[in-house]
């Protein structure tokens, strides 16, 4: 089946420790987003990429980094200078190569905080 | 910041009424999306309107769009507790930006 599938659908971290969240699309898009969702709010994007070894700071970069080494993958790392990580993480991708258009979400990661 | 802001916030109707939800936006964009999401999931793409259309048509669904007015809005017809969701508006501002609004809980009560 074509997607974006994340992993793992549920994370818990410990002070201090970074976490990653796995994101895998064989759609074949060259971009791919990460956007937080707390409760009761909208989508903030954090970090997106529109080719590989390229990605660009969202509205909410701070405390977190990624990589695009390959098409398919986009991982997020949610670093302890993340004070605040409790959140609904979804990963996105796109036919085209800025954002915009039409996005394909997967089904999500909720890190929580121990 | 959030860009589009949806109301009502929640909304609770009877299977086979009408659902409208509305989106409004604060700066021009190159396009406006409306998404779904059930609980605790990803979002699902439902609808796009480019900014030089004023309304379109996907089955049960109609959009429309008032650039004048900075606004948009969603109609569910005929609606079935399936469509029992959030839904979001996204406004691409054509800079690399799409911002997401808060969403509108709707319940659909069978």
């Amino acid at each position: 089946d074509g997607g974006i599938t994340q992993s793992p659908k549920y994370l818990f971290r410990k002070e201090g420790q970074n976490v990653t969240l796995s994101c895998e699309q064989n759609l074949n898009h060259d971009a791919m987003y990460w956007y937080r969702q707390d409760p009761g709010q909208g989508l903030r994007l954090i970090y997106y990429s529109q080719i590989v070894n390229d990605f660009q700071k969202g509205d909410i970069a701070e405390g977190y980094s990624v990589s695009r080494e390959k098409k398919e993958s986009f991982p997020l790392t949610v670093t302890s200078a993340q004070k605040n990580p409790t959140a609904f993480y979804l990963c996105a991708s796109s036919d085209w190569p800025k954002l915009g258009e039409k996005l394909f979400f997967g089904s999500g990661t909720q890190l929580s905080v121990l | 910041s959030q860009q589009g802001e949806e109301d009502p916030q929640a909304l609770s109707i009877q299977e086979g009424e009408n659902a409208t939800m509305n989106c409004s936006y604060k700066t021009s964009i190159n396009n406006l999306q409306w998404y779904r999401q059930n609980s605790g999931r990803g979002l699902v793409h439902l609808i796009l309107i480019r900014s030089n259309e004023r309304e379109k048509h996907s089955g049960r669904l109609r959009v429309t769009l008032d650039t004048s007015k900075k606004s948009s809005s969603l109609l569910i017809t005929a609606s079935r507790a399936a469509d029992t969701a959030s839904y979001f508006c996204a406004t691409d501002l054509g800079n690399n930006d799409m911002r997401f609004g808060a969403g509108t809980r709707l319940t659909v009560k069978p």
